[in-house]
């Protein structure tokens, strides 16, 4: 039972353009959602977070917007880098376990070409 | 600030050999994660460390798999004997007691059972 889901393995968008990387979750306990980046051969890197009470928000190039009804956030990377290129995992978390105990969605490849 | 280190990088054992994962958490970082990773996956979490105490292995095939942080630093997670179906990339992570939010992940080990 995939209780968070990226439905799309891999993305691609030109330099400059806006990235936009969707999750769904299916757990009505998430309250507390994050992203992660990973590049080749290293572990996954922390990059936005989220919780329930929010429904944006916002780290520079960096987006992220929860819908809490329809159990769905995204991340919107604007402009998109070439350095930006990398696996993407949604992640989440009840907000009691303070972000301790995360499911991880499949992650989605972007490629950001020059 | 060195990051989660962990050894051996790849990894290489024939079907029933043991094999053991090593892990050196961030320093001053008291939690630490043995997550599993399966091509094309995310992320699964295997076993939670607070200090030296598990508190939070219900994912962890304890027929084969074992874990020990003794002295609440250094972790080495076991497989004896191993299988065909554990080849993966076996993550660590660590995470203060002050921002608990945060996971910060080594670069994994790649295991490959033959």
């Amino acid at each position: 039972d995939q209780q968070v889901k990226q439905n799309s393995p891999s993305l691609s968008v030109q330099e400059g353009r806006i990235s936009i990387l969707n999750c769904d979750y299916t757990n009505s306990m998430f309250d507390y959602f994050l992203w992660y980046k990973k590049y080749p051969a290293e572990g996954p890197t922390f990059l936005i977070s989220i919780s329930s009470i929010k429904d944006k928000n916002e780290d520079g190039r960096f987006t992220v917007f929860l819908n809490k009804s329809a159990k769905h956030l995204s991340l919107h990377i604007v402009p998109s880098q070439p350095g930006d290129s990398a696996v993407y995992f949604c992640a989440a978390a009840p907000l009691e376990t303070s972000g301790s105990r995360l499911t991880f969605g499949e992650g989605t490849q972007l490629t950001v070409n020059p | 600030e060195a990051g989660v280190v962990q050894s051996p990088r790849y990894k290489i054992i024939e079907k029933k050999q043991p094999v053991a994962f090593w892990c050196n958490p961030i320093s001053g970082h008291n939690t630490l994660y043995w997550y599993l990773q399966n091509l094309g996956q995310g992320p699964e979490l295997l076993i939670r460390y607070e200090n030296e105490e598990a508190v939070d292995d219900s994912q962890l095939p304890k027929d084969r798999f074992s874990a020990e942080r003794l002295k609440g630093v250094d972790s080495t997670l076991k497989i004896q004997p191993a299988e065909l179906g554990d080849s993966a990339v076996y993550l660590c992570a660590s995470s203060s007691d002050r921002d608990t939010d945060t996971q910060y992940f080594g670069p994994g080990t790649r295991l490959t059972v033959l």
